[in-house]
């Protein structure tokens, strides 16, 4: 059974930078192809893709937020963490980890439940 | 890369059927059958119901279906009923190696 957790602060203060949290279970980050996904949906709005990173620490990063965030896994831990630079009120959302399944496969089969982060002074 | 292109809002009567476009461009709908179907209920995580274009996950019922053209998806409902009622999501895998996700379609029970 494969379950997904986020975790996080509730509110940080702009310029700041946001670390999120992905506890995992059920999966193993060393499987071929395997990959936990970040995505966000700020109030009344839509998914937003941010990231991913693969079972071999490969990356990617949605162009438009590249320069502000960084993946990286704990495997050990079973732990994935993204850290999101110089916060801004308009980065107020939910945010969503996911399970990516193995090669040959595009899409999140899994979501955590989602942590809500809000962005004020 | 640009959000793919939902319609706002779909509404029809319990029973009927509905149908949700997806557009987007060559370089992710229309290049790959990496397609992928989200529905969200208010409050809760996203929820996959369709993947590569038309394929449904155990347990998904078989009133969904999706189906694409070019460089547009679309995901129909039939037999509309009231837990349809939700937004819904697609997305694509693009050829910058990166997904994106659609602008969301809120189907409407009447």
């Amino acid at each position: 059974q494969i379950t997904l957790k986020e975790s996080g602060p509730t509110l940080v203060k702009p310029t700041q930078t946001l670390t999120l949290t992905c506890n995992f279970s059920g999966f193993s980050l060393n499987t071929g192809g395997v990959a936990v996904g970040w995505i966000r949906q700020p109030p009344g709005k839509a998914l937003e893709w941010l990231a991913l990173i693969y079972w071999d620490a490969d990356k990617r990063y949605s162009p438009s937020l590249k320069s502000r965030l960084t993946i990286t896994k704990d495997t050990s831990k079973n732990q994935v963490v993204l850290t999101m630079t110089n916060m801004d009120p308009v980065d107020t959302a939910t945010y969503y980890c996911a399970h990516k399944a193995e090669s040959g496969y595009a899409y999140f089969d899994y979501w955590g439940q989602g942590t809500p982060v809000t962005v004020s002074s | 890369q640009s959000a793919l292109t939902q319609p706002a809002s779909v509404s029809g009567s319990p029973g009927q059927s509905i149908t949700i476009s997806c557009t987007g461009t060559s370089s992710d709908v229309g290049g790959y059958n990496y397609v992928s179907w989200y529905q969200q209920h208010p409050g809760k995580a996203p929820k996959l119901m369709i993947y590569e274009v038309s394929n449904r996950p155990s347990g998904v019922s078989n009133r969904l279906s999706g189906s694409k053209s070019g460089n547009t998806a679309s995901l129909t409902i039939s037999g509309l009923q009231a837990e349809d009622e939700a937004d819904y999501y697609c997305s694509s895998y693009t050829s910058s190696t990166t997904y994106v996700f659609g602008t969301g379609t809120r189907v409407t029970v009447l």
